[in-house]
């Protein structure tokens, strides 16, 4: 199975502030990782697919970047709604597997 | 709209088997892959298994033992029937098109 190291596990940040969240993935996935952000109480909202491409209706200061098996989700000037658990997802092949989250909270 | 949701029992006793009901519209189950994840309280998200448009399946490794995931295309339905149920299987169960996302029912294993 392909094991997908994110970090860090938590994450405490200021408004306006630069985040960036990554996971390492165990073997080549390509493109096939997507990012998600879940708010308490609520179903994951897709915000990146593809690695790179942004989902519909989320707001530009949300970007994915890949180098090599690294992918990395950053939030460019952190917003109050932003706040939540963050996780990635490889959907290369099945089994299909989720990093263990990122808890972003503001400072 | 694409809508997907999810139905079943809230309480299933231990050792007993979860049977849980995805309903979907705005789609074909023929053309889309539909997902079921769950997450226990409090902890992240797993996921289980999907169903393929040409229905084929594929399970968590950790769980294939016990999981079946099939589905009805005239009815727009997808299953899951998970046996042996244990109280580390409490989770609020969610079904998924990736970019759609059922509220997820709570299902609680305890005697």
């Amino acid at each position: 199975d392909i094991q997908m190291t994110q970090s860090p596990a938590s994450l405490s940040a200021s408004l306006e502030e630069i985040v960036t969240i990554t996971c390492q993935a165990s073997q080549d996935i390509g493109n096939w990782l997507a990012w998600y952000q879940q708010k308490p109480g609520k179903s994951p909202q897709l915000l990146i697919y593809g690695a790179t491409s942004l989902a519909d209706g989320v707001p530009s200061r949300f970007s994915g970047s890949r180098s090599g098996t690294q992918y990395s989700l950053k939030i460019s000037r952190l917003q109050v709604e932003d706040i939540g658990i963050y996780y990635c997802l490889q959907a290369y092949s099945a089994p299909y597997t989720f990093g263990a989250g990122t808890k972003l909270e503001l400072k | 709209q694409v809508q997907l949701k999810e139905s079943g029992p809230g309480l299933v006793q231990p050792s007993q088997t979860l049977s849980l009901t995805c309903t979907v519209s705005g789609f074909s189950l023929t053309s889309y892959d539909v997902h079921w994840v769950r997450q226990p309280p409090g902890k992240g998200l797993e996921w289980m298994g999907g169903i393929w448009g040409d229905g084929s399946t594929a399970y968590n490794s950790a769980l294939k033992s016990r999981l079946s995931i099939s589905r009805d295309t005239s009815k727009s339905q997808v299953f899951l029937k998970m046996n042996s149920l244990q109280t580390e299987d409490t989770a609020i169960y969610f079904c998924t098109r990736w970019t759609y996302w059922g509220q997820g029912t709570l299902v609680t294993v305890s005697s």
